[in-house]
């Protein structure tokens, strides 16, 4: 089946303390990316990757870091994390033709 | 700011009418795709309809897509309550290469018994 795993579905943490979100994907996609969404403001990108080792910002990318060191995999990762990023975090994948995405399940992430 | 602009930002009908919302793009585009969200949950991909199209039915739905007012509209017809969640049009790169699938607000809808 194809799909798009993200781990933990949800997570509470304190400010400070590193924390990463796990991606996956099953369908051999180039693109990745990852969004968090907050009432009002929508979906936001984050960081986004176009294939293995390349990475780049998104709009709001400020307080996380990515890497795509294999295609099925897009970790997105909180070196400090602040209350700010208290979110609803959605990864996606899709091919580079017809850029249908699939996305996860959603993280919920508190930050105290 | 954002490609695409859904509007109405938030619908409110009864069960059995018709649902429409539409969305507003500023650049060209290859394709306009609508995703739904239930509440909390992870957008699913309903309906795509490429720029050599006009219309495009999938069930109870109906996508036009008019690119001269660079403007698409969803209907969803004898709406039920299960079509309550959020509706969001997204416009890929135009240029293969280019980084980003841009997605509106939303729009809000919903259906009450």
């Amino acid at each position: 089946e194809a799909q798009v795993t993200q781990n933990p579905r949800y997570l509470i943490t304190v400010t400070g303390k590193k924390l990463t979100v796990t991606c996956s994907q099953n369908m051999n996609h180039e693109y990745m990316s990852w969004y968090r969404q907050d009432p009002g403001l929508g979906l936001r990108q984050i960081y986004y990757s176009m294939n293995v080792e390349v990475t780049d910002k998104g709009d709001v990318p400020e307080g996380y870091k990515v890497s795509r060191k294999e295609k099925r995999n897009f970790p997105l990762i909180l070196e400090s994390p602040s209350p700010n990023q208290t979110s609803l975090y959605f990864c996606a994948s899709s091919d580079r033709v017809v850029w249908e995405q699939y996305f996860g399940p959603g993280t919920r992430l508190t930050v105290t | 700011s954002q490609q695409g602009e859904e509007d109405p930002q938030a619908l409110s009908i009864q069960e059995g009418e018709n649902a429409t919302m539409n969305c507003s793009y500023k650049t060209s585009i290859n394709n306009l795709q609508w995703y739904r969200q239930n509440s909390g949950r992870g957008l699913v991909h309903l309906i795509l309809i490429r720029s050599n199209e006009r219309e495009k039915h999938s069930g109870r739905l109906r996508v036009t897509l008019d690119t001269s007012k660079k403007s698409s509209s969803l209907l969803i017809t004898a709406s039920r309550a299960a079509d309550t969640a959020s509706y969001f049009c997204a416009t890929p790169p135009f240029i293969q290469g280019a980084q980003k699938l841009v997605f509106g607000q939303g729009t809000r809808l919903t259906i009450n018994p």
